[in-house]
This record gives structure tokens, sequence and C-alpha cells, in this order.
């Protein structure tokens, strides 16, 4: 399967402040998403991130609050804004259609923990 | 829409126990179904999946089959090891280039 970096791997911010998240995929996917754990709960998605076009929101996530860039099909980022505790989480990225990776199944990566203080 | 549902964690088991965790799922057509692994302060990795009724997915020792009579996915491990301790997330997908629906996880503690 393909590998998957994040960075950073985790970080300490300021509220009011944004935070750039970084995915990098070893070789071409065709998908990929972001996906948010709050703490001690299970995994929510906020977005997938279209090469070339604006993401795909999930109800309840928004585009100025989580600005996501995909700019090639190795390489995303997701950004989160104007920060609040209520922010702290891990964040993670997952791709799908890796080359010799089946289409239907989803990687993922380490995750980025964030905590808003 | 879509569902999954696990049995509530903690499980805490003595090594070479045996080890189910019941997953059931709601959704229309054929999912395919998957379960992930979460060690502490890491990511989610790959355990097994299945992608049709009455297939099997299996790997390091963990088994799960796709029983679309039932909609379960149970995952069994016939002798648990202290390095199984973990959350496990039973996930479905309706298909390709589709969200996963996660279930809330099961933690799993194994004890010597």
């Amino acid at each position: 399967s393909a590998v998957i970096s994040q960075k950073p791997s985790r970080d300490i911010c300021q509220r009011g402040t944004s935070l750039t998240i970084q995915c990098q995929v070893d070789s071409q996917v065709t998908m990929m998403f972001w996906y948010r754990q709050q703490p001690g709960q299970s995994l929510t998605l906020i977005a997938t991130a279209n090469q070339g076009s604006e993401a795909t929101y999930e109800s309840g996530f928004v585009i100025d609050k989580f600005p996501i860039s995909r700019p090639n099909l190795t390489f995303s980022t997701l950004t989160v804004s104007n920060m609040s505790p209520e922010d702290s989480s891990i964040y993670l990225c997952s791709v799908e259609g890796a080359r010799d990776s089946s289409s239907d199944t989803q990687y993922f990566g380490p995750g980025t923990r964030l905590t808003v203080l | 829409g879509n569902s999954v549902t696990q049995m509530e964690g903690p499980v805490t088991l003595s090594e070479e126990a045996f080890l189910t965790i019941n997953c059931t799922y709601t959704a229309t057509g054929y999912p395919s179904l998957f379960w992930y692994v979460q060690y502490p302060g890491e990511g989610l990795q790959l355990l097994l999946k299945a992608t049709k009724a009455d297939d099997k997915g299996s790997n390091k020792g963990f088994e799960a089959t796709y029983r679309k009579e039932t909609t379960s996915f149970h995952l069994e491990k016939g002798s648990v090891q202290v390095s199984d301790s973990a959350v496990y997330f039973c996930a479905l997908s309706p298909g390709t280039a589709s969200k996963l629906t996660f279930g809330t996880g099961t933690r799993l503690q194994v004890t010597l």
C-alpha cells in the first residue's frame, strides 16, 4: 500500500490562530480524504479533497473553517482556521486508489495531534 | 443512512484468551466491510476487509466473516497477546470513492 506521511505530527496552538496540516503520499492516488477524531471518539469525515477543484465538505463542516487544497495527485493540505479548544483533535488524511492497492480501500496517515489552548 | 454499531468497551482479557468484538451494520446495497486498528499514539491501520457476503477477511490471527443475513462482521482472534492492546474500529464503505462510516471503536486491553 501507499506510504502516507503527515506534518506536523503534533502541535500546540493558541486560540484564534490557524494551522496547516500537510499530507504527502509516495505515489499517485485517486482519492484523498480528511477525517477528524475528537478525544476518545470515532472518526468523522470532514471533506473529500478533489484534485484541481474545490473540496467536497460533509454536513457540519465549512470551507471557511477548514480550507483544503489538493494541487496534485500526491499532496493535500488541511487548514484549521481561527482555532478554539473545541478543535483539539487528531486530524487524519486517508487515500484510496493507489497503484497496487484495492480501489475501495482507504489507507490512513499517522495523524496530526492538535491541542488548542 | 449507513451506520455501524460496535460493542461497548473497554474489553479486558488475559493473554491467550479468545476475543470477539461484535459489529453490526445498516446499509443499502452491498457495502465493503473493514476492521481498522489504532495502537496508542498512532494512526489507523487496516487490519482486514471483506467485500461480499460470506467473505472471510483475515490478518495477524484475526478473522471476520461478512454475514449479510445478520448484517454482522464480528472480529475474532483465538489467542490474544499483550501487543494486541489497541482500539479496534469497524467500518463500512458503500463503494469506491465513498466515505467510510465508522463504529465508535472498542478498546481492548490484554494483560499478562
